[in-house]
């Protein structure tokens, strides 16, 4: 069964350095998302992409974060100088249609940022 | 804005237990609710859905009512198994945009023999 893959499942950094997180969506998808959740607290959305570009964002989605589809399969959140707010799960997910159609999203196992 | 509300965890139960999961949101219009699980070490799965007022989603054993009037979509099983250990999110989406998902923080389900 297709699944969005998601790595590195943990990485740990020092506060200021720059982290990317890489995500393979399923590979017929068209939209894609990033969420978080920071550790007890509610899954946040961060972002969508859609066409090659930023469809939405949260107020969380600042300055320090950025998206990119390099290649057609990767697509990556990159977080140019890490806080120690940033430590959280970071999830990938995408859809091939509009959610009201198939309820569902496919997300990623996720990737634990630590930022110490 | 649009926010969802789900009761406080760990819900400990023994197996074959009633379970009971609380979701409550608030919103404009008329969203489309969510039942998510992720088991240990996977991502969020798609559990069940409900599109409008009074439909019922299932799956697994689980249902879930889509209740306007009381803005609520809670979670429930007439008898739990031990794999149902997991976490438990409850969101929402607008019927318009992009769609992104709001979930509420998680409720973890601990099933034991």
């Amino acid at each position: 069964e297709p699944e969005v893959t998601q790595t590195p499942s943990h990485q740990v950094t020092q506060m200021g350095q720059e982290v990317i997180l890489r995500c393979v969506p399923i590979s017929n998808h068209l939209y894609f998302y990033w969420y978080r959740q920071i550790l007890g607290q509610k899954v946040e959305f961060l972002v969508s992409f859609y066409n090659n570009e930023i469809s939405e964002k949260s107020e969380i989605f600042d300055d320090q974060f950025s998206v990119e589809r390099p290649d057609g399969s990767n697509f990556t959140l990159k977080i140019r100088s890490t806080k120690l707010e940033d430590s959280a799960m970071y999830f990938c997910a995408s859809r091939g249609t509009p959610i009201a159609n198939t309820g569902e999203l496919f997300f990623g196992e996720g990737s634990r940022l630590t930022v110490l | 804005g649009d926010s969802v509300t789900q009761m406080e965890g760990p819900v400990t139960l023994s197996e074959e237990a009633f379970l009971t999961i609380n979701c409550t949101y608030t919103a404009t219009g008329y969203p489309s609710l969510f039942w998510y699980v992720q088991y240990p070490g996977e991502g969020l799965q798609l559990l069940l859905k409900a599109t409008k007022a009074d439909d019922k989603g299932s799956n697994k054993g689980f249902e879930a009512t889509y209740r306007k009037e009381t803005t609520s979509f809670h979670l429930e099983k007439g008898s739990v198994q031990v794999s149902d250990s997991a976490v438990y999110f409850c969101a929402l989406t607008r019927n318009t945009g992009f769609q992104k998902l709001v979930f509420g923080t998680g409720t973890r389900l601990l099933v034991s023999p």
